[in-house]
């Protein structure tokens, strides 16, 4: 059974676009939503979170917009530059009591 | 240290043969995670620790696997007899507190285990 489910498994844009990466969850017990970042050869780094009381989060050129009710989030990354170029995870938790269950992530690529 | 490290980094094993992978948290992190990173199958938790309590064991996927952390420190996941379904890069991660993910993980880079 899988908990998070993440599209695309790949995107290519070009410098300048907004890459979306989707995330669908299936536990209403989650409430905390965090994406990870991870370059090839490195661990996955957190990069933005939200928590379900608020609809969007903003963080530089990163975005989280969350729906409760479609139990959906996403990721928008602003104005994309070729070292956005990595593998992005989404992840959901019920904060403080479980581990993080991760999506398959998303190989992103941003050509110049 | 200033991260998480783990070693060793690259490992290569044969199948049937035993093998320790070791994490080292940062210092005063109370949480450790383990977690497997398979192509195309995204980061799957398999052992929890925190503090003093009982590891959450509930993601291994066989009896194969085992983990320790010693004096609430340095952790060693071990597998034996691998198995070539195995190979895979294992992650270690830790985070500061009991409420632990609001914080986030810091994760190392990984031992990528191959068996042969």
């Amino acid at each position: 059974q899988q908990q998070v489910k993440q599209s695309p498994q790949s995107l290519i844009v070009q410098k300048g676009g907004i890459p979306i990466i989707n995330c669908a969850y299936e536990n209403t017990a989650f409430d905390y939503f965090p994406w990870y970042q991870q370059f090839p050869g490195k661990g996955p780094a957190l990069l933005i979170a939200i928590r379900p009381d608020v609809s969007e989060k903003k963080e530089g050129r990163f975005t989280i917009s969350f729906n409760k009710s479609a139990k959906q989030f996403s990721l928008h990354i602003m104005d994309s530059q070729p070292g956005d170029s990595a593998t992005y995870f989404c992840a959901a938790s019920v904060a403080g009591n479980t581990p993080l269950v991760f999506g398959k992530g998303t190989r992103l690529s941003v050509i110049a | 240290g200033a991260g998480v490290s783990q070693s060793p980094s690259n490992k290569v094993t044969e199948k049937g043969k035993d093998v320790e992978l070791r994490c080292d948290p940062i210092s005063g992190h109370t949480a450790l995670y383990w977690y497997r990173q398979s192509l195309g199958q995204g980061l799957e938790f398999l052992i929890y620790f925190q503090g003093n309590s009982a590891p959450d064991k509930s993601g291994l996927p066989s009896d194969r696997f085992s983990a320790e952390r010693t004096g609430g420190s340095v952790s060693t996941l071990t597998i034996q007899r691998t198995q070539q379904e195995d190979s895979a890069v294992y992650l270690c991660a830790s985070s500061p507190r009991r409420d632990s993910t609001l914080l986030g993980y810091t994760f190392g880079s990984g031992t990528r285990l191959t068996v042969v």
